[in-house]
């Protein structure tokens, strides 16, 4: 069955700092991949997504992300963290071939000191 | 232009009671997707319609659960005889559908659903 886990529940980091949310998934083949963030009241916002081609894949509000076949990851990164960038972040997987649900992680929520 | 709306926001209803929550989709948009959200977990998926027929239901808990979406637009998720283990966020979502390309999904604000 297909599955995401994002092993951190929650993160804080200083801000200015770098930040990874590690994301790994299960699945048959290579899925379609995204990280989504949820900010408190707010709906969720699509950040980035891969789909196929290059593994570096780059997203809104200075994001990015890295998909590793070998390691079935797809972590989240940003160089420098910005106080309005404390929300809470998931991972989520879709099904090739598919336009159909999206399997998401727990979530890891961010905080960050100023 | 406007965004995925979800009425209402919070609903607050008593054990055994019948709930209806309202999505309305990006215009344009033929799928419509509802997840469910429980405290401190990532959004589970429900159904989805392409149009208004329902493509995938497979993630309805029970038959307390169905949606329709009777005119391919406006969507209503009811649930029958609430529980309060059905007290989560319900998520709406909607997105074009093209052939061989996956077309993102939109999501509006929730509805906050407490059954006491």
């Amino acid at each position: 069955a297909q599955s995401v886990t994002q092993p951190d529940i929650h993160i804080t980091v200083s801000e200015g700092a770098s930040l990874e949310l590690r994301c790994n998934y299960s699945y048959g083949a290579t899925p379609y991949l995204f990280w989504y963030v949820q900010s408190p009241g707010q709906g969720l916002q699509l950040l980035l997504k891969y789909f196929s081609g290059d593994t570096l894949v780059q997203g809104i509000k200075g994001f990015e992300a890295e998909f590793k076949r070998s390691q079935s990851s797809f972590n989240l990164r940003k160089p420098s963290v910005h106080w309005s960038d404390a929300a809470e972040y998931f991972c989520a997987v879709g099904s090739r071939g598919s336009q159909g649900n999206l399997i998401f992680g727990k979530g890891t929520k961010l905080s960050v000191k100023p | 232009g406007a965004g995925v709306s979800q009425t209402p926001s919070n609903k607050v209803t008593e054990k055994g009671k019948y709930v209806e929550l309202r999505c309305d989709p990006i215009s344009g948009h033929t799928a419509l997707y509802w997840y469910r959200q429980s405290l401190g977990q990532g959004p589970e998926f429900l159904i989805y319609f392409q149009g208004t027929g329902a493509a995938d239901d497979s993630g309805l808990p029970n038959d307390r659960f169905f949606a329709v979406r009777p005119e391919g637009s406006v969507s209503t998720l009811k649930i029958q005889r609430t529980e309060r283990g059905d007290s989560a966020v319900y998520l709406c979502a909607s997105s074009l559908v093209g052939s061989g390309t996956y077309n993102e999904q939109f999501f509006g604000p929730g509805t906050r659903l407490t059954v006491l």
